[in-house]
This record gives structure tokens, sequence and C-alpha cells, in this order.
């Protein structure tokens, strides 16, 4: 069955770097768009960021662009959010999520999530 | 960036009623290839979201016949038919005709 897991979370000071991952299995994770998407503490979804199934193509929301990088290591089936310059509203759950298709926007399986807290 | 506004904001409802969620965006969600890229997710209490229904009207996989997605252009609906107490949550409404995905702000059900 799909599974994917996040891991990398963790409290970090503002200004501070972060790298989440996210295992894939269950699916070839090289045919699939792969996201980000966060939820600040009692708070709705905000998309993060997208990219494609072979990598050639990465989009970003406007509050994270410049300062996170999306990537992907299709032969460790491998999902990555590095995150820099941190900021306090950056603090939130993280999803890792499988597009359905090139980039649907149908998130068919998601992580149980990962969560950041950007705090001195 | 496409607004996606949801209404109510929350609502509670006795089981075995109807209950319906109202989605409205800043712009049309139909796309020059004829699909509409509206989509609605649950987010139970504890858990990570999952998808209900896919442009507009289609049923993912393994989703009771008791939700049904309505709606074209800018105004959409969720309903449940009669609402069951696994049906708890938050539910999210997201559009992906354009980047950034964006979804409302979300409508709480709750079991009366």
């Amino acid at each position: 069955q799909v599974q994917l897991v996040e891991s990398g979370g963790g409290v970090v000071q503002p200004g501070g770097s972060l790298r989440l991952s996210c295992a894939a299995s269950g699916f070839t994770f090289t045919y699939y768009g792969m996201h980000w998407v966060r939820q600040a503490p009692g708070k709705g979804l905000e998309w993060v960021a997208f990219i494609r199934y072979d990598g050639s193509n990465k989009y970003y929301a406007d509050s994270v662009k410049g300062r996170f990088t999306i990537s992907r290591d299709n032969s460790k089936n491998t999902l990555y959010l590095q995150m820099s310059s941190l900021r306090a509203e950056d603090t939130a759950v993280y999803y890792c999520a499988k597009d359905w298709g090139l980039l649907t926007g149908l998130f068919d399986y998601w992580g149980q999530g990962t969560l950041v807290t950007v705090s001195s | 960036d496409i607004v996606m506004t949801q209404t109510p904001l929350s609502l509670s409802v006795t089981p075995g009623q109807p209950a319906s969620i109202s989605c409205k965006s800043s712009q049309s969600l139909l796309h020059s290839d004829g699909k509409t890229y509206l989509y609605w997710y649950l987010q139970k209490p504890g858990q990570s979201p999952q998808v209900l229904i896919y442009e507009v009207s289609n049923r993912f996989s393994g989703v009771p016949d008791r939700f049904s997605g309505s709606g074209s252009g800018t105004d959409f609906t969720l309903k449940i038919s009669r609402v069951e107490a696994e049906d708890v949550g938050i539910y999210y409404c997201m559009q992906s005709i354009q980047l950034p995905l964006t979804f409302g702000g979300g409508t709480k059900v709750e079991i009366k």
C-alpha cells in the first residue's frame, strides 16, 4: 500500500535551516508529481511547493519562494524540502502529498506530517 | 492568486440530516480543456486530509455516495445527504486551475 513518511521536523531558531524528507513506498515514485502542504497550528491548509515527476519543474508559494527548495531523489524514492531563513510564521505541520498525476491538484495520498517549530 | 471563500465557518448537524457547504472562487475554475479544477478535502480530527471530490462532482475511490459535489464557474457546493458521526472534521475546497494552489478557509462540521 502507498505510504508517505515525513521526517526532519523539529525546533529551529529564527533564521535557521531545516531539511524535511518524505520517504515514499507502494507506488512508482518516478511517475508522479509531489507536493508539500503545511498547516499552522489551529489554521487551515496552505500549499507550499510542487515538483514534477522528473524534477524538471518546481513551483512555490510566494510565502516561501527564495527560502525553500523542493527536490527529489527518484533513486531513493524520497522527496525533500530544504527550508532556510526560517521565520516564526513557518511554524506548521508539513505534509508531503502525492499528486494523482502530473500536476492535477488531486492529492490522493498524504503523509502523517512533521511539525516544524520556529522559535528562539 | 485565486481566493477561495467557504461558508459557513462551522456547521452543527443532527445525524441523518443533510449538510451543505459553499465554496466560491475569485476567478472561474473552468479550464480551456473543459474541466473545472475544484476539489474537496476532509480533515478528520487528528488525521491528515483526504480527498473526497475531484473536478467538482467526481467522488474519489472509496468515498461514500452520501457525498456529492456540484457547481460551475465560481460557485460550488459540497453536500452530505445524511450526515454520520464519522463525517466530523474540517472540509476544505481547493482550486488547481492556477498556481499557487489555494484552499478555502475550511468549514468545521460537528455532530449535534
